[in-house]
């Protein structure tokens, strides 16, 4: 059965922390692996991963996927309360994405 | 003016109703997506469509049903809802060739079923 498995569930930090957020997944057919983040509504994207050991990076956002081990992390440097929302992490084969049940980050002032 | 729409935004319904969710989009994209998200569950595939003749289920699909109407349009149906369809529903599109792309979502429509 495929399916993705996102730890921890959920998680309070302060502001400045750094954060990891992990994703791990069982997938036939693997051609991506993507990370949304969550705040009110609708997901919006952050990144796609589609080879090993190569890091992606946004600002203070940063991603790498571990084909091998079947893992990807998201960290978080330098936390602000901006951050604090749901980070759903996906996996597409050829005909669909599964995605996890995220990772709800709350940062505190 | 948003690239994926929902409507509506937000319904309440009695048990028993029939409901229709409407989803319409502006990137031409071919593959569309519905979702259902409940709180600890992450998103939950209904229904996807790769085009106007191909519809597909997915995991959830039990008392529900779709149409894609063009190419831009996919509306999801609960015939009779019932208040464990109680959720935030998801419509999303990404491009289908050869390539890999992102999924690209609409705002959400909160479905209440008393």
């Amino acid at each position: 059965e495929d399916k993705v498995v996102q730890s921890p569930l959920s998680l309070v930090v302060h502001e400045g922390d750094t954060v990891t957020l992990n994703c791990s997944y069982e997938v036939t057919n693997f051609r991506s692996l993507l990370w949304y983040k969550q705040e009110k509504k609708a997901p919006t994207f952050l990144f796609m991963l589609t080879s090993s050991g190569i890091e992606k990076k946004s600002g203070r956002l940063s991603s790498i996927l571990d084909k091998k081990e079947l893992f990807s992390i998201l960290n978080i440097t330098a936390t602000q309360t901006g951050d604090s929302a749901i980070y759903l992490c996906a996996v597409n084969n050829f005909n669909k994405f599964y995605f996890g049940s995220g990772t709800k980050l709350n940062v505190k002032p | 003016d948003a690239d994926v729409t929902q409507t509506p935004r937000n319904r309440i319904t009695k048990t028993g109703k029939r409901i229709m969710l409407e989803c319409s989009q502006t990137k031409g994209h071919d593959r569309m997506y519905w979702y259902r998200q409940d709180p600890g569950l992450g998103l939950r595939l209904i229904y996807y469509s790769f085009d106007v003749k191909d519809i597909n289920k997915g995991e959830i699909s039990d008392g529900y049903s779709v149409s894609r109407q063009a190419q831009a349009k996919f509306s999801l149906s609960l015939e009779s809802a019932i208040p464990n369809q109680t959720a935030l529903y998801f419509c999303a599109t990404s491009r289908g060739d050869r390539e890999v792309y992102e999924q690209y979502f609409g705002p959400g429509t909160r479905l209440t079923v008393t």
